[in-house]
């Protein structure tokens, strides 16, 4: 089994419908890490979290939440949803700050 | 101008050949990571670094703290090693900042 899942790996949506990105690990990592990939763009850093107490905005935050439910689990959410956030993204996890990043399958998000 | 700069954009070869993509970046960095995306969209760690070089089986990875660059060599190239190779710098503790990577087509 994969250790750091997404889900939806797809998924078209509407503009202004509310969109939650779910990722999870089986890695013990502390730290958690949310990405989006846009062509010919490298990947930008959305949200980050130490602990589920320590969330932390990112360089592209506006637009954009999440939540800490536990160690293991990291959502992201669109609150409502805009067509330039069609992206790829990208749930990644760590553990402390000095080493190799884990990263999930990605979740490919449409807006129309 | 982007803090990481990739070089060459797109590199085709043939099997066998010996590949260097390059990343220079203009600020302090603490580690550079180097990611391989594979066709299917998913991204592998490759290396983490901060001085000198590394070896994984066919992939060698140096840096030049000085110079502001790394390189990523694959030796005796093969059709699997096609992907797009991604350069990271890390700045403090936490921050990555992505180049856009170098799309590698090794032909048989």
């Amino acid at each position: 089994d994969a250790d750091v899942t997404q889900t939806p790996r797809n998924r078209i949506t509407k503009t202004g419908k509310r969109i939650m990105l779910e990722c999870s690990q089986t890695k013990g990592h502390d730290r958690m890490y949310w990405y989006r990939q846009d062509p010919g763009l490298g990947l930008r850093l959305i949200y980050y979290s130490f602990d589920v107490k320590d969330i932390n905005k990112g360089e592209i935050s506006d637009g954009y939440s999440v939540s800490r439910q536990a160690q293991a689990k990291f959502s992201l959410s669109l609150e409502s949803a805009i067509p330039n956030q069609t992206a790829l993204y990208f749930c990644a996890t760590r553990k402390g700050s000095y080493n190799e990043q884990f990263f999930g399958p990605g979740t490919r998000l449409t807006v129309l | 101008k982007n803090e990481v700069e990739q070089s060459p954009q797109n590199l085709t070869a043939q099997e066998g050949e010996f590949i260097t993509i390059n990343c220079s970046y203009s600020v302090g960095i603490s580690a550079l990571h180097w990611l391989q995306q594979h066709p299917g969209g998913g991204i592998v760690s490759l290396f983490m670094l901060s001085s000198g070089k590394k070896k994984h089986g066919r992939l060698i990875a140096t840096i030049n703290i000085q110079e502001k660059h790394s390189s990523l060599h694959i030796t005796a190239s093969h059709p699997r090693d096609s992907a797009v190779y991604i350069c990271a710098v890390q700045v403090g503790n936490e921050k990555l900042t992505f180049g856009t990577g170098t799309r590698l087509t090794i032909i048989p």
